[in-house]
């Protein structure tokens, strides 16, 4: 049973488009976290979120942690081709960390 | 700042051979350690964690091994590889108290 799920699997988009993904549990998270990995690579920390409805940006990127704390949402505004990867969300829970399976983003130019 | 170095990038090795995957850390001290082993292009399996040195907490059942022997030094070995051992393992750190992780660039192992 995957106790953090993202959607959707798989996303490919023209450049410039908008997208948002998503992390959904139904368990309550003290924080949450995203990563991206590109090919190749370790996965790379993005943002932690810890407060419910909590709202952070990282440039074209906002990302958002549910009232609840039990879910959180990675928006992309104005996608480039830079963006492309996996993103991965996970949650901390019970002095664990707990990963999504992950969202496999494309942006083709 | 803090770096986290894996070796060997990748490695290919006959089933039923040892392995010795090794990671380091620089530039913080006593850090939370894990290994992971991701499938293509999908999620972490978490494999080993260590709090300190000596420690090592087992995930996964599996004829795989972790140790600890420095501060900053992690290492994952098996004495007899399987075909499903196959995959790409990352180790990662983490401060003590934290949650967030980062990761080393990663190892591909392929076993034939």
């Amino acid at each position: 049973t995957q106790l953090l799920e993202q959607s959707p699997q798989f996303l490919s988009i023209q450049e410039g488009e908008n997208l948002t993904v998503y992390c959904n549990s139904s368990s309550v998270f003290s924080s949450l976290q995203w990563y991206r990995q590109e090919p190749g690579e370790g996965p790379v920390l993005l943002v932690t979120v810890v407060t419910g409805g909590e709202v952070k940006k990282l440039k074209r990127l906002t990302f958002q942690f549910g009232d609840a704390r039990k879910d959180s949402s990675l928006h992309i505004t104005a996608a480039q081709p830079g963006d492309t990867g996996l993103y991965l969300c996970a949650g901390t829970r019970n002095y664990q960390l707990i990963w999504g399976a992950g969202t496999k983003l494309i942006i083709k130019p | 700042s803090q770096t986290i170095h894996q070796w060997p990038a990748t490695l290919v090795q006959p089933v039923g051979s040892p392995l010795s995957l090794e990671c380091t850390v620089e530039g913080t001290s006593n850090p939370n350690l894990y290994w992971y082993r991701q499938a293509a292009g999908r999620g972490l399996q978490l494999l080993f964690y260590s709090v300190g040195i000596g420690q090592i907490s087992s995930e996964v059942p599996q004829n795989l091994s972790a140790s600890r022997p420095q501060d900053r030094q992690f290492i994952l070995s098996s004495k007899k590889l399987l075909l499903s051992d196959s995959g790409f393992y990352l180790c990662a750190w983490g401060g003590q108290g934290s949650y967030e992780q980062y990761f080393g660039p990663g190892t591909r192992l392929t076993v034939t």
